[in-house]
């Protein structure tokens, strides 16, 4: 599985979008980019994953640059619940039956 | 309704011992993990489990064993506790490869 950059912290105000980049230079063509969080004291929980395509669910947005180098987690209107360990994971499908392996992550601190 | 829940939450004991950590899942999925997160906050695999069948084992110590009487259980038995051991365990579920599932933690000490 490629491996992954993220910087160790980041702050965002309460309401506004927070934007956690990770950079996986290294990926191959058959993996796919996830992102989950860890809040405190709590069990990771996923978040969104995507391939090339831009994506979008209820909780977030993730876009992954043309070269599939880079990606950006967004959380259009951070709240203080928001306020966690964000861990980007690249990992190919079919393979180890969903071994995830984890990086130090972004502690994103959402302040009022 | 919990979709992974493990028993017991808190876990302390002394070095030597033998216990066990129960999880089970609600959810229908094949595959079940554990996983421990030590003091410096790393996520790590320890074992896979899918379909009752262990799928991985990344080098953990033989002390370490799991066992899944069904889809929907797996344990994890550690023989003869270390201080090393003090960690949180972790299990987690999944059908797909679209997103684990992970419980709520178990928080092990060893003294």
């Amino acid at each position: 599985d490629a491996k992954t950059t993220q910087p160790p912290s980041m702050d965002c105000a309460e309401g506004r979008a927070a934007n956690l980049p990770c950079n996986h230079s290294t990926i191959s063509g058959n993996e796919y980019v996830y992102w989950y969080r860890q809040i405190h004291s709590q069990g990771p929980q996923y978040i969104i994953h995507g391939l090339k395509n831009n994506e979008t669910n209820e909780m977030a947005s993730l876009i992954i640059t043309e070269d599939r180098k880079s990606s950006t987690l967004i959380l259009p209107h951070a709240t203080l619940r928001d306020t966690a360990v964000y861990y980007c994971i690249v990992r190919g499908r079919g393979t180890s039956y969903g071994k995830l392996t984890f990086g130090q992550g972004t502690i994103l601190t959402v302040h009022p | 309704d919990t979709a992974v829940s493990q028993t017991p939450k808190y876990l302390v004991t002394q070095m030597g011992n033998d216990k066990s950590i129960k999880c089970e899942q609600n959810l229908g999925h094949d595959t079940m993990y554990w996983y421990k997160q030590d003091s410096k906050k790393f996520l790590k695999i320890m074992f896979s489990y899918n379909n009752k069948e262990l799928i991985i084992n990344e080098t953990v110590p033989n002390r370490f064993s799991p066992k899944s009487p069904d889809k929907a259980h797996l344990n994890l038995h550690i023989n003869s506790l270390e201080l090393g051991d003090s960690a949180v365990y972790f299990c987690a579920s999944s059908q797909t490869e679209d997103g684990y599932t992970f419980g709520s933690g178990t928080r092990l000490t060893v003294v």
